[in-house]
């Protein structure tokens, strides 16, 4: 079936460097490719999305990146902040209504300070 | 409501019986998807619902696994003869479809579901 693969599974970084996680995707039909962060214990939620006909979005110290050639998108933080550790997803939109969200496994980032 | 709700939020279980999870979501929203996320796990995918259809059912794990909606509204994940590996959170989301167009996903706050 369609799937979403996301690397790397954890990621540590220093206070102030950048983050980037990478994600693919097997169905050339999705148009949607959100990102959520988890916090411990709470529920995902939508940090940025971008759709099919987009290159490039940023908001602040977000951005996503689509190839849509590749199947591939990547979120890219910068000027991490301790606030910034979470679990991260990636997700595509898939199938013939276009709509089901395919999650990847998750990318563990911590920031140290 | 405002926002997804789920109930309950933690329920115990002996292995062998019957549960249902219920989810309410957000009004109006067309889009229902249910996922199971295991300790320090990922999102791992079982069923969407469009409206009161369930185009993509793959992933459910096994027959014991079953999941309605109606009314284009609550939906319920039943599992049958529970087993101690169904132990997770169970998440449910909504969003406001439109048309093909994938739109924004909003979790509830999920069912703990633990077999004993």
């Amino acid at each position: 079936g369609e799937n979403v693969e996301q690397h790397p599974s954890t990621l540590s970084v220093q206070e102030g460097d950048s983050a980037v996680i990478k994600c693919t995707y097997s169905d050339s039909a999705s148009n949607y490719f959100p990102w959520y962060k988890q916090e411990l214990g709470k529920r995902p939620q939508l940090i940025i999305d971008i759709r099919s006909n987009v290159g490039e979005k940023k908001d602040q110290r977000i951005a996503v990146t689509l190839n849509k050639t590749a199947k591939h998108f990547s979120l890219h933080i910068t000027e991490t902040q301790p606030e910034d550790s979470a679990v991260y997803f990636c997700a595509a939109s898939i199938g013939q209504a276009g709509t089901a969200l395919i999650f990847g496994k998750g990318t563990t980032l911590s920031v140290s300070s | 409501g405002a926002g997804v709700s789920q109930s309950p939020s933690n329920k115990v279980t002996e292995k062998g019986k019957d549960v249902e999870l219920r989810c309410d979501p957000i009004s109006g929203h067309t889009a229902l998807y249910w996922y199971r996320q295991s300790l320090g796990q990922g999102l791992e995918f079982l069923i969407y619902f469009q409206g009161n259809s369930a185009p993509d059912k793959s992933g459910l794990p096994s027959d014991r696994f079953s999941a309605e909606r109606t009314g284009g509204s609550v939906s319920t994940l039943t599992i049958q003869r529970t087993q101690q590996e169904d132990s997770a959170v169970y998440l449910c989301a909504s969003s406001l479809v439109q048309r093909t167009v994938g739109t924004e996903a909003f979790f509830g706050q999920g069912t703990r579901l633990t077999v004993v």
